[in-house]
């Protein structure tokens, strides 16, 4: 009974390629998160979805698409992967924008 | 902008110890304040939040307090043991997001 789950757990890929990461919680909260943790730790907010509504969208490249088919999941597309998208990608939802996060396990992306 | 700073990187404190980790923010005041914790290979998980009228929140061995003059919070976690030894992340809530610190990786000495 995961609560929030991600998919896949690691991604190694070329350059040039395009890939998906899926997430889904059964919280049943309203918002849902993509965050970016770089080599340095830093964990950074991509986006963030509220009820299938994108509500944040930090300067992120358009590469990079999320979609929410529906309140329990929040995918992330992301065309023309380049070597600095190397870095883990980890989901999150809250009951409420801004809320206590509840993050998934993390995918960890490596591109060559 | 907002920025967040937590001490030090790293921080190695003898086990049975009270292990203090801070957080310190500037250019806003935000409603209130998180602390997670994180293992390798794992995401965050939360620990706890304090408002901005509360002074001091605790849970178990945990202690968190909130000096909005300062724009400081201090994380304790007293009578540390090994298993203690984790990144600890702090996180503020600014509009409809929230912002991590870099976070303080503690390391309880055996």
């Amino acid at each position: 009974d995961t609560a929030v789950s991600q998919t896949p757990k690691y991604l190694v890929t070329q350059m040039g390629n395009d890939k998906s990461i899926k997430c889904e919680q059964n919280l049943g909260h309203d918002t849902m998160y993509w965050y970016k943790q770089d080599s340095k730790k830093f964990l950074k907010i991509m986006f963030s979805y509220n009820n299938k509504e994108l509500i944040i969208n930090e300067t992120v490249p358009n590469r990079f698409s999320p979609k929410s088919p529906d309140k329990a999941h929040l995918n992330l597309h992301i065309n023309s992967l380049e070597l600095g998208d190397s870095a883990v990608y980890f989901c999150a939802s809250s009951q409420d924008r801004s809320d206590t996060q509840y993050f998934g396990p993390g995918t960890r992306l490596t591109v060559l | 902008s907002q920025k967040i700073e937590q001490n030090s990187e790293a921080l190695n404190i003898q086990e049975g110890k009270t292990a203090t980790l801070t957080c310190n923010y500037t250019n806003y005041s935000p409603a209130y304040l998180q602390w997670y914790r994180q293992d390798p290979g794992r995401g965050p998980v939360f620990l706890l939040l304090i408002r901005e009228n509360e002074k001091e929140k605790r849970k178990e061995r945990l202690k968190v307090t909130f000096d909005t003059t300062l724009k400081q919070s201090l994380f304790h976690i007293t009578a540390s043991q090994p298993a203690d030894s984790a990144t600890y992340l702090c996180a503020l809530n600014r509009d409809d997001k929230i912002i991590f610190g870099k976070g303080t990786r503690l390391h309880i000495l055996p």
